[in-house]
């Protein structure tokens, strides 16, 4: 079956435009994670999705990050006023349902550029 | 606080070599721990799982990994690499009634013809 796809893969941007990024998780999943990987960093929580409701949201940086989750499937990642400090990858990872005993299966990421 | 460290941030070896790559972890519940491997371009393929029982665990690829409780210690073992194998690799810990995984910094491995 289809595993997690995000888009786009690659993404330049301007300092101070806003991005949105998008991950569809496999079908079925209840459970949904953002999670940020910098050059010489492990990958960094951001905030996770049970259904359409986001519990935590701890991981987040910073208030111009929020992300929402429609139809408990698609989640859109938005950034705004980008600073090149969030030139990263995004990782997103779906699991059939939130707790650390399910396997977290992760899509290929956003390389995002901000210049 | 909770914290997972990849000792090694970099390690080459020869095609056909032993490999061992370290983790430690501090938790302070029972740790649910985790390798991954994230080849350029991709996203991270679950490799091993340990929640509880034998110490030794079998993953994909030919990997192993043993939990040593003592030590806090989840280090990945292949008896023989082969070039497809370099690649960054990611050691993760979670525990029963979370959510979250912490992850480690990784350990990109290079391997030699």
């Amino acid at each position: 079956g289809a595993g997690v796809s995000q888009s786009p893969s690659n993404k330049v941007t301007e300092k101070g435009k806003d991005v949105e990024l998008r991950c569809d998780p496999i079908s079925g999943h209840t459970a949904l994670y953002w999670y940020r990987q910098s050059l010489g960093q492990g990958l960094e929580f951001l905030i996770y999705f049970q259904g359409n409701s986001a519990p935590d949201k701890s991981g987040l940086p910073s208030d111009r990050f929020s992300a929402e989750r429609t139809g408990g499937s698609v989640s859109t990642l938005t950034i705004q006023r980008t600073q090149q400090e969030d030139s990263a990858v995004y990782l997103c990872a779906s699991s059939l349902e939130a707790g650390a005993v399910y396997e977290q299966y992760f899509g290929p990421g956003t390389r995002l550029t901000v210049t | 606080a909770q914290s997972v460290t990849q000792p090694d941030i970099h390690i080459t070896v020869s095609e056909g070599a032993s490999l061992e790559l370290r983790c430690n972890y501090s938790y302070g519940a029972t740790p649910y721990l985790f390798w991954y491997v994230q080849s350029p371009g991709q996203g991270l393929q679950l490799l091993l799982k340990y929640f509880s029982g034998d110490t030794l665990v079998q993953g994909i690829k030919g990997f192993e990994a043993e939990f040593k409780r003592s030590q806090s210690s989840f280090n990945l073992r292949k008896p023989s690499v082969h070039w497809s194998d370099a690649a960054e690799y990611f050691c993760a810990v979670g525990a029963s009634g979370t959510y979250k995984y912490i992850f480690g910094t990784g350990t990109r491995l290079k391997v030699l013809a």
